[in-house]
């Protein structure tokens, strides 16, 4: 089956725009987090979705939100980019919360 | 909140050495999942232990959870260059915070 569809794999922005990124869960996959990762930093949770509700969120400011549709596609949105924006962006899907989590091949954000 | 943690952060052998992370978690957990991430790549799941003491082997590696399902370890056997990456932890959230968390993973390189 299909894996997890993130779009675009590489965007370049200037600072103060705002980007929309997008994630396309497994099949049959309910649970949708977003992630972003830094050098050195490891997978900073970003935000669940589950059945279009947020579940949870982690412990970033309002520029970044998110949303998931009926589809169980799922977008993130940050606005008013900042330089220290820049990382991948990793979309993870599973069946639940706790269960294995499948990872897109994420999105690399770089905000010039 | 709950913390995973994960020793060493880096790790260098030569190729044909045996390497071996391990896993603390703050609290016990139902379960843990181990994902590894190459270079440039995303983060994979490899594999989800559950029971306390269990002990799972794929070819190479050996994934061992605790007796009280607080740590757990990962052993590979006679490394090779393909095993270079990161590798993580994560363990579900206990307070119901975030779906997985994640410890910060350690960086295997392989020197042919």
């Amino acid at each position: 089956k299909a894996g997890v569809t993130q779009t675009p794999r590489y965007l370049i922005k200037t600072r103060g725009q705002q980007v929309t990124l997008s994630c396309s869960p497994i099949s049959g996959h309910r649970s949708v987090s977003w992630y972003q990762q830094t050098p050195g930093q490891g997978l900073q949770f970003l935000f669940e979705y589950f059945s279009e509700t947020q579940r949870n969120k982690g412990n970033f400011p309002g520029r970044f939100s998110g949303r998931q549709f009926s589809n169980s596609r799922s977008e993130m949105n940050v606005s008013t980019l900042e330089l220290g924006d820049s990382a991948l962006y990793l979309c993870a899907s599973s069946i639940w919360s706790e269960t294995e989590a499948f990872f897109g091949q994420g999105t690399r954000l770089t905000v010039v | 909140g709950q913390q995973v943690m994960q020793i060493p952060q880096y790790q260098h052998v030569q190729e044909g050495e045996d390497f071996t992370t391990y896993c603390n978690s703050s609290t016990t957990l139902s379960n843990i999942q181990w994902y590894k991430q190459r270079p440039g790549g995303h983060p994979v799941f490899l594999i989800q232990l559950v029971k306390s003491g269990e002990v799972k082997k794929q070819k190479r590696l050996t994934f061992q959870f605790g007796e009280a399902k607080k740590n757990s370890s990962l052993h590979i056997t006679a490394t090779q260059t393909t095993d270079v990456g990161t590798y993580f932890c994560a363990g579900p959230d206990q307070s119901g915070n975030t779906p997985l968390v994640f410890g910060k993973g350690t960086r295997l390189s392989v020197i042919a």
